[in-house]
C-alpha cells in the first residue's frame, strides 16, 4: 500500500521560503511509471496544481505556469522523497498543500495517493 | 489553461436518492477527466477516471459518463456517508480543478 507522509513548518514569513517534504513509502520517486506532484487547495483559488517531478531515464520537472519562477521540486532518491520549495511567498500562497502520486493505465492519468495535507499559512 | 466549471455548487438530497453532478470543460478535454471526493480534513479520493473508470475500491452506486467538454458523476442511491465536496480535474495537459460541488444530506 502506498502512502505519503508530508512533513514541514505550518507558519512561513511574507518573503520568504515555503519548504515542505513528501516522504514515500510502498513506491519509489525514481518510479519510471509514476509522477510525484504538489497541489494546493486555498479558499480563493479551491484546487491549485502546482507541479511535479518524475524519472523517465533522466528527471523531468513541470510547474504551473502561475508559480513558475518561485517554485521548485526536487527528488531525493536517497531518502525515497521529494520535496516542494516556494520562494518570495505572499499571504496569497497560504493554502492546505498536499503532494500526490500520479498513476496511468497507459491512457488515462489520475491522482490516486495522497498525502493528509500540510497548512500553510503565510503571515508576519 | 482549461476552466472547469462544476454545477451546482451545492447539492441537497435525501438518502437512497440519485444525485447527479456536472462539469464542463472550456475546451475539448476528450476523456482525460477525473473525479474526487473530499471529505473535511482529509485529503481528496480518487473515484473516477478516464471519465468513466470507477478506482480499486470506490462502490458500484458511483458512475461517470461523458467526454469532450460535458462530464456528470452520478450517485445512485445516496448514503450518509457520500456527503463531501466533489471535484472534477482535466488532464489534457497540465491539471485544472474545477471549484467543486459540495453533496448535502437533506
Amino acid at each position: 500500500q502506498v502512502q505519503l507522509q508530508q512533513s514541514g513548518p505550518g507558519l512561513v514569513k511574507p518573503s520568504q521560503t515555503l519548504s515542505l517534504t513528501c516522504a514515500i513509502s510502498g513506491d519509489s520517486v525514481s518510479s519510471n511509471s509514476a509522477a510525484w506532484n504538489w497541489i494546493r487547495r486555498s479558499p480563493s483559488r479551491g484546487l491549485e496544481w502546482l507541479g511535479k517531478t518524475f524519472f523517465r531515464s533522466k528527471w523531468y520537472n513541470d510547474y504551473a505556469v502561475a508559480v513558475k519562477s518561485r517554485i521548485t521540486i526536487n527528488p531525493d532518491t536517497s531518502k525515497n522523497q521529494f520535496s516542494l520549495q516556494l520562494n518570495s511567498v505572499t499571504p496569497e500562497d497560504t493554502a492546505v498543500y498536499y503532494c500526490a502520486r500520479e498513476g496511468s493505465d497507459r491512457y488515462y492519468y489520475y491522482m490516486d495517493v495522497w498525502g493528509k495535507g500540510t497548512t500553510v499559512t503565510v503571515s508576519s | 489553461e482549461i476552466v472547469m466549471t462544476q454545477s451546482p455548487a451545492t447539492l441537497s438530497v435525501s438518502p437512497g436518492d440519485r444525485a447527479t453532478l456536472s462539469c464542463r470543460a472550456s475546451q475539448s478535454v476528450a476523456s482525460n477527466l477525473a473525479w474526487y471526493q473530499q471529505k473535511p480534513g482529509q485529503a481528496p479520493r480518487l473515484l473516477i477516471y478516464g471519465a468513466s473508470t470507477r478506482a480499486t475500491g470506490i462502490p458500484a452506486r458511483f458512475s461517470g459518463s461523458g467526454s469532450g467538454t460535458e462530464f456528470t458523476v452520478t450517485i445512485s442511491s445516496l448514503q450518509s456517508e457520500d456527503s463531501a465536496v466533489y471535484y472534477c480535474q482535466q488532464y489534457n495537459n497540465w491539471p485544472t480543478f474545477g471549484q467543486g460541488t459540495k453533496v448535502e444530506i437533506k
